[in-house]
């Protein structure tokens, strides 16, 4: 019954350093996205999946990387974390194309030093 | 970019009271409208995808209505409670955006006893 897990929960990391933050969907929804959390902007996505292998940037893609070998895993990575991209990471899952809800993960909170 | 504005962008209202607010987007290219409720320290949870004009959608003491020709959603709470105290969130999909959302800022609700 685990839906959509992210890890970790926390992250503090220093400016420059790779972090990877990782995203899990145990219901094979085709759909993953990463979102950071902004103030006054609510939501930005990142980068998304439409299935394995197949991704595609959203509004804010500048200095993060995906991949996405397997349906269920998402990860994201910052190649070399700065201080403005400290934020509330988000993933989120839907399966089908047609205009379905979005399942979110409980977020994991980066700060860079 | 896409414009999705909320407002207001906060609201107190006294328990037992009934509120609206407002989410506006672009009138062209429509696909649907989602509306989200996140409460402090969680993740957004799906309250109403909306495809058609003119579509009303409830859920409990929670309402909304879409008009896709003027661009414009309103979500409604009856009779507030102290636990409809969140975030709401409206995100905007376009026909040619395919499956990405646009998140509006969010109105934040108050409820006070």
């Amino acid at each position: 019954d685990a839906g959509i897990t992210q890890s970790p929960r926390y992250k503090i990391t220093e400016t420059g350093r790779q972090v990877t933050l990782m995203c899990h969907q145990t219901w094979s929804h085709s759909y993953m996205f990463w979102y950071r959390q902004d103030l006054g902007h609510g939501l930005r996505l990142i980068y998304y999946s439409a299935a394995a292998d197949i991704t595609d940037k959203g509004e804010v893609p500048d200095g993060y990387v995906v991949s996405r070998s397997k349906t269920e895993n998402f990860p994201l990575t910052l190649e070399s974390a700065t201080r403005s991209q400290t934020s509330v990471y988000f993933c989120a899952s839907r399966g089908g194309r047609t205009p379905y809800e979005q399942y979110f993960g409980p977020g994991t909170r980066l700060t860079v030093t | 970019i896409l414009n999705v504005e909320q407002s207001p962008q906060s609201l107190h209202v006294q328990e037992g009271d009934s509120t609206n607010f407002t989410c506006s987007f672009p009138s062209s290219n429509f696909y649907a409208l989602h509306w989200y409720r996140w409460e402090t320290a969680k993740s957004p949870e799906a309250l109403f995808v909306m495809t058609l004009n003119g579509d009303e959608k409830k859920k409990g003491r929670i309402s909304a209505t879409l008009n896709t020709k003027e661009g414009y959603s309103y979500l409604y709470i009856k009779g507030s409670q102290p636990e409809d105290s969140a975030t709401y969130l409206c995100a905007f999909c376009s026909e040619a955006a395919g499956n990405k959302l646009t998140f509006g800022g969010g109105t934040r609700v108050l409820v006070k006893p």
